[in-house]
C-alpha cells in the first residue's frame, strides 16, 4: 500500500460546478496537510495548509481533514477552466517542516 | 519578493554526462529541498539542506547524485554520469526557518532534464 493514495483522474465537470478532490494515507503519525495546485510545465503553487483534523476556508476553496479516517479534501466552489490544473496533496509528521510526503496528483479539467 | 528560482529551466546531456542543477531560495528563507517528478507520478523527495548542511539525504540514489548549500549562492543538485532514467522534471522547494512555525514549502518552476 503506498503511504498516500490519490485518484489520478483524469476529473472533467462543467464550469461552476462543486469539485471535491480526496487523498487517503496511511501513516497515523501525519499532522500537517497540504493541497498545492500544478499547472502544466510549472512547479506546484501552495493552495491550502492545514493542521491536524477540521476545516479551514479560502475563498473558493475548502479544505477538510478526518484523521480518524486519514482523510483529507479539498473542495473549489463555482469551479473556473483556470482551476484546471493537476492538485496534489501532501503531508509530514513532524514539527521541521520535513519528510513531506506527495501524493501522485489528481488531474482536473474544468470545461467552459 | 522574488520567488523560488531555479536554472536552467531545461537541461539536455548525453549519457555520460554531468548534469548541475542550481536553485535560490526565497528570501529569507534557510531550507531547501529537492524534488524529483517522472511524468504521471507525484514528487519524490530526494534531499534536504539547509546552509551547508545536508539534513536528510534518504531520498538521493547511492550513487552519482550529490547535492550542497553553500553559505554563498545557490543549492546545486549533481547529477554525475546521467542515464536516459535520468530524465524528470526537478523541483527545488524552499521554507523559512523551524522557528518561525511556519512547515510550508515554496517550489521553483523546476528544471526538466533531459538525457539523450
Amino acid at each position: 500500500q503506498k503511504e498516500v493514495e490519490q485518484d489520478p483522474g483524469p476529473l472533467s465537470v462543467p464550469e461552476g460546478a462543486i469539485v471535491s478532490l480526496n487523498c487517503t494515507y496511511s501513516n497515523s503519525a501525519f499532522q500537517y496537510f497540504m493541497w498545492y495546485r500544478q499547472y502544466s510545465r510549472k512547479g506546484p503553487e501552495l493552495l491550502m495548509y492545514t493542521y491536524s483534523s477540521g476545516n479551514k476556508e479560502d475563498g473558493r476553496f475548502t479544505a477538510q481533514v478526518d484523521k480518524s479516517s486519514k482523510y483529507i479534501s479539498l473542495f473549489i466552489r463555482d469551479s473556473q477552466p483556470s482551476d484546471s490544473a493537476t492538485y496534489l496533496c501532501a503531508m509530514t509528521p513532524d514539527n521541521y517542516g520535513q519528510n513531506f510526503v506527495f501524493g501522485p496528483g489528481t488531474r482536473l479539467s474544468v470545461l467552459p | 519578493n522574488a520567488g523560488v528560482m531555479q536554472n536552467p529551466r531545461h537541461l539536455v546531456r548525453r549519457r555520460g554526462q554531468e548534469a548541475r542543477l542550481r536553485c535560490s531560495p526565497m528570501k529569507g528563507h534557510s531550507h531547501v529541498y529537492w524534488y524529483r517528478q517522472l511524468p504521471e507520478e507525484g514528487l519524490k523527495f530526494m534531499v534536504y539542506l539547509q546552509k551547508e548542511n545536508i539534513i536528510d539525504e534518504s531520498g538521493m540514489p547511492k550513487e552519482r547524485f550529490s547535492a550542497e548549500f553553500p553559505k554563498e549562492g545557490p543549492s546545486i543538485l549533481r547529477i554525475q554520469q546521467v542515464v536516459r532514467g535520468d530524465s524528470a522534471a526537478y523541483f527545488c522547494a524552499s521554507s523559512p526557518n523551524v522557528a518561525s512555525g511556519s512547515h510550508e514549502q515554496f517550489f521553483g518552476p523546476g528544471t526538466r532534464l533531459t538525457v539523450l
